[in-house]
């Protein structure tokens, strides 16, 4: 089972400024088989990046997926209100798929 | 457009069983692979079980193996999960969600609101 790590576990940043999310694997993840979700309270999670760096339907363009391998990274360019959340990764190349534990997203 | 919604959930009894159901509408069921994931509360996301379009393919995380069982009906457009022999610590949201693909090897990419299962004596 491939276990994926991510860091920081909280971040906090004001409105406007860019945020890094990084989501590490403890082997290769194949076809870069990585998905990224946003969790707001009290909702689902919804898909914001599948395949590592594509958009998902309706997602804004300050989101964006990159990496390969075993390192990938969601950049959120400059936050705006809603989107202080909880973000987690998920890799689907090797079933049954596994999630990252979760990076808060907070206003300092 | 695509809309999944759960059922079944409730308050059980540690050792008890459950069969949770997903309904869907939207888009051709019997094309796609889907999941359970659950979260317990305040925690994070665990994928408990997932099925290929056919069924002909299923995993299960460890800590279920054996005691949960997810299966579908093409014909009712209906996903399911048995929960056997429950535990407090299955205590969580089940989410249904489905995949972009038919097979096993695709990511969580629509979920349904969730449905609660509460293990408590």
């Amino acid at each position: 089972e491939i276990v994926l790590t991510q860091s920081p576990g909280t971040l906090s940043l004001s409105p406007g400024e860019r945020a890094t999310l990084s989501c590490r694997a403890s082997q290769s993840v194949s076809d870069s088989s990585l998905a990224w979700f946003q969790q707001r309270p009290g909702q689902a999670p919804r898909l914001l990046i599948y395949g590592a760096s594509n958009w998902a339907t309706g997602i804004p363009d300050r989101f964006s997926g990159s990496g390969s391998g075993t390192d990938f990274t969601l950049t959120i360019s400059r936050l705006e209100p809603e989107d202080f959340a909880v973000y987690y990764c998920q890799q689907y190349g090797s079933p049954p798929g596994t999630f990252g534990q979760g990076t808060k997203v907070e206003i300092k | 457009q695509v809309q999944l919604v759960e059922s079944g959930g409730g308050v059980v009894q540690p050792g008890k069983s459950l069969r949770l159901s997903c309904a869907v509408s939207g888009f051709t069921f019997r094309n796609y692979a889907f999941h359970w994931v659950r979260q317990a509360p305040g925690k994070g996301l665990e994928l408990v079980a997932v099925i290929s379009y056919d069924g002909s393919n299923t995993y299960y995380a460890d800590s279920v193996k054996g005691r949960f069982t997810i299966s579908r009906d093409n014909s009712r457009n209906t996903l399911y999960l048995q929960v056997n022999s429950l535990r407090v610590e299955d205590t969580a949201v089940y989410y249904c969600t489905r995949g972009g693909t038919s097979d096993v090897a695709t990511g969580s990419f629509h979920w349904g609101q969730g449905t609660l299962v509460t293990v408590s004596s």
